[in-house]
Formats: structure tokens, C-alpha cells, sequence
């Protein structure tokens, strides 16, 4: 079985500033890693995703997450965000067979003008 | 082309009901899986279905949760004797296959039993 822990219930910062959205998981076997976002009133959106090969993946809005075997993390990073970006970032697992995505609590990325 | 639909977009029902929550996902894709969304809980996997057979039904909360999946496209949902505790957003995600992990998910319904 996999879980995930993201540390962080909200996370509040200005815009233009970096943020780091953290994550980690517990699985014994390999494993597939995700990035979801929900902005308000809308569905989940994929956001990236680690499935293998380079450890550094990006996404189109700028966005980029590394996995970390060791430290079992799959942070998620931004060097700088816009008050687009406010939305509930969910990082989820999928590995060993496991038909279904396990899924973290949710980061609530909080932009402030 | 058109994303994962689902109907309806909010039910509300009385504790006892049964409710039926419906899923059509992207044509073509093979997988197709039911998640909730709750403030306690979180998003929960319920079940997944390859074409039209779901191997493991071992996620469902309770025997009165239900799914079905016809002709490798539409799935419904199915809660019989509807509880309070089941108020939830029901999502539902297709895939082009198990093995590619890209899971597109719907808008949701979101359940209330009063």
C-alpha cells in the first residue's frame, strides 16, 4: 500500500515570490508520482507527472517537481507566482499494481496581491 | 475533443434514497475510475474498471455502494440507502489505459443527503 503526506494544510505567499509545495510518500514498491491542481470551482487538472527517466519534470505554466527516491519526495516548485496560480495542488501516487491514484490531503496555494 | 462528463452536477436526496451518479468518459479510453471527494477524507479511490470488468471492488465503502460500466463507455454509480455520511463530490476519471497513469478526471456531483 502507498500513502501521501503533504506537510503543508495552506500555504500563503506574495506574488511574484517562489513557493515550494512539499511532498512526500511511503510505498515499497516503484512508484508513479502526480501533481493535480483544482482551481476554484473547476475539476482536477493534471499538472505533471514523474513516470520515469529524468528526475526533473516541468510543466507548461512553469511549474517543476523532482523526485527524490531517497528522501521520498516529490516537491513541487515555482520561482515566481501569479494571483492565477490560487488554486488546491494535490500530489498522488499510483504505483505496485494499485488500480487507483492515492492522494495527499491538499496544499491550498494562497496568493497574496 | 469533449472531456469526462458526469450527471448530474448536484443531487440532493433524502437519508434512504437510492441515487444513481453517471460517468462518460473521453471516447476511446479503456480505464475508467470512481474517486470521492470529502472534507474529512479527503480524495478516496473507489473503484476502477477495464472495459467492462472491474477486477477489485474492494475500495467501495459499503455493500450499498455499487458500479457498473456497459459497452466499454458509461459507467454509473449506484448508493443504495443513501446515509448522511455519503455526502461527498463523486469523481470519475478515464484513461487510455491502465499502463499510462494519465487519469482525466470530470466535473464531479456533488451528493448531499439530508
Amino acid at each position: 500500500a502507498q500513502s501521501v503526506t503533504q506537510l503543508d494544510s495552506q500555504v500563503p505567499v506574495f506574488e511574484e515570490a517562489p513557493v515550494e509545495l512539499r511532498c512526500n510518500y511511503s510505498s515499497s514498491v516503484s512508484v508513479y508520482l502526480f501533481w493535480y491542481v483544482q482551481y476554484p470551482n473547476q475539476g482536477l487538472q493534471l499538472l505533471l507527472k514523474y513516470l520515469s527517466g529524468s528526475t526533473l519534470v516541468e510543466s507548461i505554466n512553469g511549474f517543476e517537481a523532482e523526485f527524490n527516491k531517497s528522501q521520498t519526495s516529490f516537491h513541487l516548485r515555482k520561482p515566481s507566482v501569479h494571483i492565477s496560480d490560487t488554486a488546491e495542488y494535490f500530489c498522488a501516487v499510483k504505483g505496485g499494481g494499485a488500480d487507483g491514484l492515492t492522494f495527499g490531503k491538499g496544499t491550498h496555494l494562497i496568493i497574496q496581491p | 475533443g469533449a472531456g469526462v462528463s458526469q450527471s448530474p452536477s448536484n443531487k440532493v436526496t433524502e437519508k434512504g434514497k437510492d441515487v444513481e451518479l453517471r460517468c462518460d468518459p473521453i471516447s476511446g479510453h479503456t480505464a475508467l475510475y470512481w474517486y470521492r471527494q470529502s472534507l474529512g477524507q479527503g480524495l478516496e479511490f473507489l473503484i476502477y474498471f477495464q472495459g467492462n470488468s472491474a477486477p477489485d471492488k474492494s475500495g467501495l465503502p459499503s455493500d450499498r455502494f455499487s458500479a457498473e460500466r456497459t459497452g466499454g463507455s458509461v459507467s454509473t454509480l449506484t448508493i443504495q440507502r443513501t446515509q448522511q455520511e455519503d455526502s461527498a463530490v463523486y469523481l470519475c476519471a478515464s484513461a487510455w489505459d491502465r499502463a499510462t497513469d494519465t487519469q482525466y478526471f470530470g466535473p464531479g456531483t456533488r451528493l448531499t443527503v439530508l
